[in-house]
């Protein structure tokens, strides 16, 4: 299996503050990435699909960016409404796997 | 818009097989592939496995072929049956939808809410 490694796995910034969270891929999976934003009590929700698009309806200060190994989702300015847990997951091989999550707080 | 909700026991006793259903409502299910995913606080994010709409299914080997994935298209349903449980199966378990293997369509688009699954005797 494809392991997927993010970091931090929590991190706390202030409303404005430009915020990334990595992920590294334990083998090359081209672009084969997905980013989705999960809220408590929620199920996740794509954000970003194939490393750098922007699935619809998401505002235009989620990027998403990186290929091979090792990729980035981006907030250039953290709104309280972002406050979730991020991960990423690769479809380059099955079975599909997710990193461990990043969760983001207001500082 | 298409809608996803799970259904069935939040409760199943060890050994036993745990049996959930997922109805979809507001489009059709020809041509994508729909999944089964669960979350724990200790593994996070788990695929189960995917049925196609043409009945082809596949299934993360980590479940050692206890997961039986199947397509009801007549009442728009998928559902899912995981044998043999133990306690390290509980979890919330989502159903979902990918759109299909072509660039740009495979990433989960549409999910169920989620519901508990507990084993537990």
């Amino acid at each position: 299996d494809i392991q997927m490694t993010q970091s931090p796995s929590s991190l706390s910034a202030s409303v404005g503050d430009r915020v990334t969270i990595t992920c590294q891929a334990s083998q090359d999976i081209s672009d084969h990435l997905n980013w989705y934003q999960q809220k408590p009590g929620k199920a996740p929700k794509v954000l970003i699909y194939d490393a750098s698009n922007l699935e619809i309806g998401v505002p235009s200060r989620f990027s998403g960016s990186g290929s091979g190994t090792d990729f980035t989702v981006t907030i250039s300015s953290l709104q309280p409404e972002d406050i979730a847990t991020y991960y990423c997951q690769q479809y380059d091989n099955l079975p599909f796997t997710f990193g461990g999550g990043t969760k983001v707080e207001i500082k | 818009q298409v809608q996803l909700q799970e259904s069935g026991p939040g409760l199943v006793k060890p050994s036993e097989t745990l049996s959930l259903t997922c109805t979809v409502s507001g489009g059709s299910m020809k041509g994508y592939y729909w999944d089964w995913l669960r979350q724990t606080p200790g593994k996070g994010l788990e695929w189960i496995g995917y049925v196609y709409f043409s009945g082809v299914s596949n299934y993360n080997p980590s479940l050692k072929s206890r997961a039986t994935i199947s397509l009801d298209t007549s009442k728009n349903q998928f559902s899912l049956r995981l044998s043999s449980v133990t306690a390290a199966d509980t979890a919330i378990y989502y159903c979902a939808r990918t759109p299909g293997p072509a660039k740009g369509w495979q990433k989960f688009d549409s999910w169920g809410q989620g519901t508990l699954v507990t084993v537990s005797s």
